[in-house]
């Protein structure tokens, strides 16, 4: 059964450097969707993407954060100057409609 | 703004019994609502999903009941296992106006043997 797959499992930064967050989703899927979720905590939503382009977007997903689908295959999470409250488990989905979303394994950011 | 309210956060059950974990959303015309579980470390998997067209779903051990009338969704999971022992989020999602889901605060659910 197809997965959506995410590289690194781990990523551990220095405060205010660049992270990239790869996913490859489902291949027949047409939206991709990061999500967060800092330890304990519930997922919270960051981004939707569909037809190359930002569907919609949290409070959270300001300038620090881009995404992009630089290929046919990968979908990536840009985050800029990253911040201690950024370490979290960021999980990226897709789906072939507006309902059922498929999940990542995520990666697991640390930020020092 | 959109909010699922889920209770309890914590819940132990013996193994064999029952499990139920509830949840309210708060935006009426929330038309979808899957339930994701959570081992430790690992990612939501979809173990359940309702539209708001169906009252009731059940599959083998696992069930969802959706009240549109009072905004709320249950998951009922019978004849608990210890491999049932997880997290456990529900989320609602407005599958005509909007790509997010809103996710639930999760029950971690502990069954023992």
């Amino acid at each position: 059964e197809p997965e959506v797959t995410q590289t690194p499992s781990h990523q551990v930064t220095q405060m205010g450097q660049e992270v990239i967050l790869r996913c490859v989703p489902i291949s027949n899927h047409l939206y991709f969707y990061w999500y967060r979720q800092i330890l304990g905590q519930k997922v919270e939503f960051l981004v939707s993407f569909y037809n190359n382009e930002i569907s919609e977007k949290s409070e959270i997903f300001d300038d620090q954060f881009s995404v992009e689908r630089p290929d046919g295959s990968n979908f990536t999470l840009k985050i800029r100057s990253t911040k201690l409250e950024d370490s979290a488990m960021y999980f990226c989905a897709s789906s072939e409609f507006q309902e059922t979303q498929y999940f990542g394994p995520g990666t697991r950011l640390l930020v020092l | 703004g959109e909010n699922v309210e889920q209770h309890p956060s914590t819940l132990s059950v013996q193994e064999g019994d029952s499990a139920v974990i509830k949840c309210t959303y708060s935006d009426s015309a929330s038309n979808y609502f899957p339930w994701y579980k959570q081992e430790l470390g690992k990612r939501p998997q979809l173990i359940i999903d309702i539209r708001s067209n169906v009252g009731e779903k059940k599959d083998q051990r696992i069930a969802v009941t959706l009240n549109k009338t009072a905004k709320h969704f249950s998951l009922h999971i019978t004849e608990t296992q210890p491999e049932d022992s997880a997290v456990y989020f529900c989320a609602a999602i407005l599958t005509s106006g909007t790509y997010k889901y809103i996710f639930g605060t999760g029950t971690r659910l502990k069954v023992l043997a």
